[in-house]
């Protein structure tokens, strides 16, 4: 079964900074490109960060230049390093799974459960 | 960047009955490969988005023919024929030509 855990959310003071994990089990990770969408309390969906399976990535303008996102394809893991983090940063954070290991333009078929992000002194 | 416009905000539904969300893109979802890339999700409550529609029409595994999506372009419409309890919940549009948006959502309830 796909199967996909975040972990690593919390409390951080605004400036902070944190690292989001998501294990992925059940497909060969190595083939997928791989997001974090993130949404905020009582908000819509927001998409956050990509990377391929070429390793190359992707940024929305709200984190570019303050969250990096990469792969451990050995580990089969995603990571999310946020820093200097804003109060608008708090969400919970969904990594996903493209569909599609091939091409680019696609849909999430597969979500984690979330792990909540909360910036605030 | 590519905006996504759903309407209505909010929509309460008789059993039975039928429903219909639109959503609306700033830009047209139709690429050069001749495929239009326009999902539809339903996030029910406390868990996390699953994948209705994809490319406009098509239903996703395990989705239910009460479920279909139409449109081209820049619009697009999902109708739910006969909506049942267990179809409650927020749902999203979601273009993916350019990265990705999401509308910002329709909470359907039931009345």
């Amino acid at each position: 079964e796909v199967h996909l855990l975040e972990s690593g959310g919390g409390l951080v003071q605004p400036g902070g900074s944190l690292r989001l994990s998501c294990a992925a089990s059940g497909f060969t990770f190595s083939s997928y490109a791989m997001s974090w969408v993130r949404q905020a309390p009582g908000k819509g969906l927001e998409w956050v960060s990509a990377v391929a399976s070429d390793d190359n990535t992707y940024y929305a303008d709200s984190v570019k230049g303050r969250f990096i996102i990469s792969r451990d394809n050995s580990k089969n893991t995603l990571f999310l390093q946020m820093n200097s983090l804003r109060a608008e940063d708090t969400a919970v954070y969904y990594c996903a799974k493209r569909w599609h290991s091939s091409g680019w333009f696609d849909a999430f078929d597969i979500w984690g459960q979330g792990t909540m992000v909360t910036v605030s002194s | 960047d590519i905006v996504m416009t759903q309407t209505p905000i909010s929509l309460s539904v008789t059993p039975g009955q039928p429903a219909s969300i639109s959503c609306k893109s700033s830009q047209s979802l139709l690429h050069s490969d001749g495929k239009t890339y326009l999902y539809w999700y339903l996030q029910k409550a406390g868990q996390s988005p699953q994948l209705l529609i994809y490319e406009v029409s098509s239903r996703f595994s395990g989705v239910p023919d009460r479920f279909s999506g139409s449109g081209s372009g820049t619009d697009f419409t999902l109708k739910i024929s006969r909506v049942e309890a267990e179809d409650v919940g927020v749902y999203y549009c979601m273009q993916a030509i350019h990265l990705w948006t999401f509308g910002q959502g329709t909470k359907v309830e039931i009345k």
